[in-house]
């Protein structure tokens, strides 16, 4: 049964550019959800998908949006990238009000 | 504003003796409580919860605390051992909201 899983591992991108990350949610899951990690900190909340829309968002600029396709697979996509955009993305996957199941992340590196 | 604290960034322990790592919240309204272990390069994995209408559950060799009048939580684990060495978060489910806030993780280190 596999789990989380994200895509790519680590990514490497300039200030100015664009990035589409993706998640599989682990199967019989249905929701998808976003989160940051700083170095240093805990994961911050970006937003939610559920049943193709976005369910909630938390505090993070309209340069950063989602997608979730119909086999409940999920993309985050940030535009214009700063250089505190640099992170762990990780995506998480539930049903119901199940604990969250974290993938392993995408590091993002932005110089 | 940090709504979940944990305010020991490390500890070290000994195997075999038990772990305490501690966290606080502030707001009331939250009543459901997460753990999550995270080793390295890996993603956070659930560990234990607990819901506000509990002062206690158990799982193993983990146990979650809530003290709700001190907005205050802890996770005890006995015996400890050199595989848990890894950062803990504690996170709270904002009910309603569908997202988890979580503290800025304790590294825990077990000494064999």
């Amino acid at each position: 049964d596999a789990g989380v899983t994200q895509s790519p591992t680590h990514l490497i991108k300039t200030r100015g550019q664009q990035v589409t990350l993706r998640c599989s949610p682990k199967s019989g899951h249905d929701t998808v959800s976003w989160y940051q990690q700083a170095l240093g900190q805990g994961p911050q909340f970006i937003f939610q998908y559920y049943e193709e829309e976005e369910r909630q968002r938390g505090n993070f600029p309209d340069r950063f949006s989602g997608h979730q396709f119909p086999n409940y697979s999920s993309e985050l996509n940030v535009n214009a990238l700063l250089l505190g955009d640099s992170a762990l993305y990780l995506c998480a996957s539930s049903l119901n009000n199940s604990p969250l199941h974290f993938g392993n992340g995408t590091r993002l590196t932005v110089t | 504003d940090q709504q979940v604290k944990q305010n020991s960034p490390s500890l070290s322990v000994q195997e075999g003796r038990i772990s305490i790592l501690n966290c606080d919240y502030t707001n009331s309204m939250f009543d459901y409580f997460l753990w999550y272990k995270k080793y390295p390069a890996e993603g956070p994995t659930f560990l234990i919860s607990i819901s506000s209408i509990k002062d206690k559950n158990e799982d193993g060799r983990f146990t979650v605390f809530l003290n709700k009048s001190a907005k205050h939580l802890s996770l005890h684990i006995v015996p400890s051992q050199p595989g848990d060495s890894a950062v803990y978060f504690c996170a709270a489910d904002d009910t309603g909201t569908y997202k988890y806030i979580f503290g800025t993780g304790t590294r825990l280190k077990v000494l064999a």
